[in-house]
């Protein structure tokens, strides 16, 4: 059973088109994150909710909307894609917030914009 | 603030040869965790270990070896006889105990050749 999981895993879409990509851990954590990956392999904090509640909002267009319906579940929402959204985006969680907790993450969401 | 800073950007090295990668991290935090994660060829994010900073007693896991010294603010990676399963990106990350995310070095790529 995978411990987090998004989809879709690949994604192809057109600029200006609104996608989203979904996210679920069955580790029973209460805190999930969003990472994004750019093309230089660069790892950087997206979006933190722990039970739902919002975090962290790192310094991230207002094209991108974080939804939590559940602590298992956080979605991401991309409106009006643009060629720069292009990247991978992980979905990991931690038992709690805070440097003590391993943060397991998913297997990542390859976002093509062309 | 935080940093980490993995200097060596790609290392190639002949199978059953052994490969140290290079971690070093400035924080202001008395209370800090370091990770190592691994991220093969296939994309996913694998995490390997978490160290916080009141120990530094060496790790060993099978043919991986951590070495942290906060000394000289490093936490370096060894793999002992390498395996061309080893191939893969390897990212250092460090997060204070108050902290919310990971903060990821821009990652080491491993290529062990047969």
């Amino acid at each position: 059973d995978t411990a987090v999981s998004q989809t879709p895993k690949y994604l192809v879409t057109q600029m200006g088109n609104d996608k989203s990509i979904k996210c679920e851990q069955n580790l029973g954590h209460d805190t999930m994150y969003w990472y994004k990956q750019d093309s230089k392999k660069f790892l950087k904090i997206m979006f933190s909710y722990n039970n739902k509640e919002l975090i962290i909002n790192e310094t991230v267009p207002n094209r991108f909307s974080p939804k939590s319906p559940d602590k298992a579940h956080l979605n991401l929402h991309i409106n009006s894609l643009e060629l720069g959204d292009s990247a991978v985006y992980f979905c990991a969680s931690s038992q709690l917030t805070g440097g003590g907790n391993t943060i397991y993450f998913g297997e990542g969401s390859w976002l093509t914009v062309v | 603030a935080q940093k980490v800073t993995q200097a060596q950007t790609e290392i190639s090295v002949v199978e059953k040869e052994d490969v140290t990668l290079d971690c070093v991290y400035e924080t202001r935090d008395t209370t800090y965790y370091l990770f190592w994660y691994k991220q093969p060829p296939s994309g996913e994010l694998v995490f390997l270990i978490r160290r916080n900073s009141f120990d530094e007693q060496n790790e060993i896991s099978g043919r991986y070896s951590w070495n942290f010294q906060k000394s000289t603010s490093s936490f370096n990676f060894t793999i002992t006889a390498s395996q061309v399963v080893d191939s893969a990106v390897y990212f250092c990350a460090l997060i204070s105990n108050s902290g919310y995310a990971l903060n990821f070095g821009k990652g080491t790529s491993l290529l062990v050749t047969p």
